[in-house]
């Protein structure tokens, strides 16, 4: 059964620094793997969705790295803002269409 | 563009009785999806339907059942409220390889 870790479950920075959040999954025959946000009280919005193939997806100031046989991804998040402040969500999807979520890294950047 | 809908956004339900949570998208996506988020647990699929008139059972299907009305609709309703079905609720939908788009959830509680 598919297992997706994020770690730390919480993150406090000043503005500014860059920063790493960290996902792990267990089965490494993934389809893909999608990053999310979500601010308090919304839904979930997509940031980033690697395919198996690719090993990483850019979007402004947020990159995603994936290494599948090593069952890890990475999302670099480059100048942090106050902005960036929400919980970032990490999710596998396997051959199935189905999404299997972490449970989340809550970020705080304060001024 | 509204994007995918559901309503209520909050509702408070006694032990035992029953409610519908609506859900429509207007983005002609064939998948339509109904997630649980838990503290501590992540969000969790209860439902899925990857075209009109199709169903399944995701993780944690029991104490709910869904009806794909018609491409744009996805109901889930809840036939005898218990306290653990305590959770916020949210629907997706999806079509292809893109990523998931969330509505911003429904808040229940079950007293």
């Amino acid at each position: 059964k598919q297992e997706v870790t994020q770690i730390p479950a919480a993150l406090s920075v000043p503005e500014g620094e860059n920063l790493v959040l960290n996902c792990s999954f267990t089965d490494s025959a993934i389809y893909n793997l999608q990053w999310f946000r979500q601010d308090p009280g919304k839904g979930l919005t997509s940031l980033l969705l690697i395919q198996s193939s690719q090993r990483e997806q850019t979007s402004g100031r947020l990159n995603a790295s994936l290494d599948k046989s090593s069952g890890r991804s990475t999302l670099y998040i480059a100048a942090s803002q106050p902005g960036d402040s929400a919980t970032y969500l990490c999710a596998v999807e396997g051959n199935t269409d189905k999404l299997i979520f972490g449970t989340g890294t809550r970020l705080q950047v304060f001024p | 563009n509204a994007g995918v809908t559901q309503t209520p956004k909050f509702q408070v339900l006694k032990t035992g009785q029953s409610m519908t949570l609506q859900c429509a998208q207007d983005m002609n996506h064939n998948s339509m999806y109904w997630y649980r988020q838990d503290p501590g647990m992540g969000l969790r699929l209860i439902y899925y339907s990857a075209s009109e008139g199709t169903t399944d059972k995701g993780e944690v299907p029991n104490g709910y059942n869904v009806s794909r009305l018609n491409k744009r609709e996805f109901s889930l309703r809840l036939e005898s409220a218990a306290p653990s079905q305590t959770s916020v609720y949210f629907c997706a939908s999806s079509s292809g390889a893109q990523p998931q788009h969330f509505g911003d959830g429904t808040r229940l509680s079950i007293l």
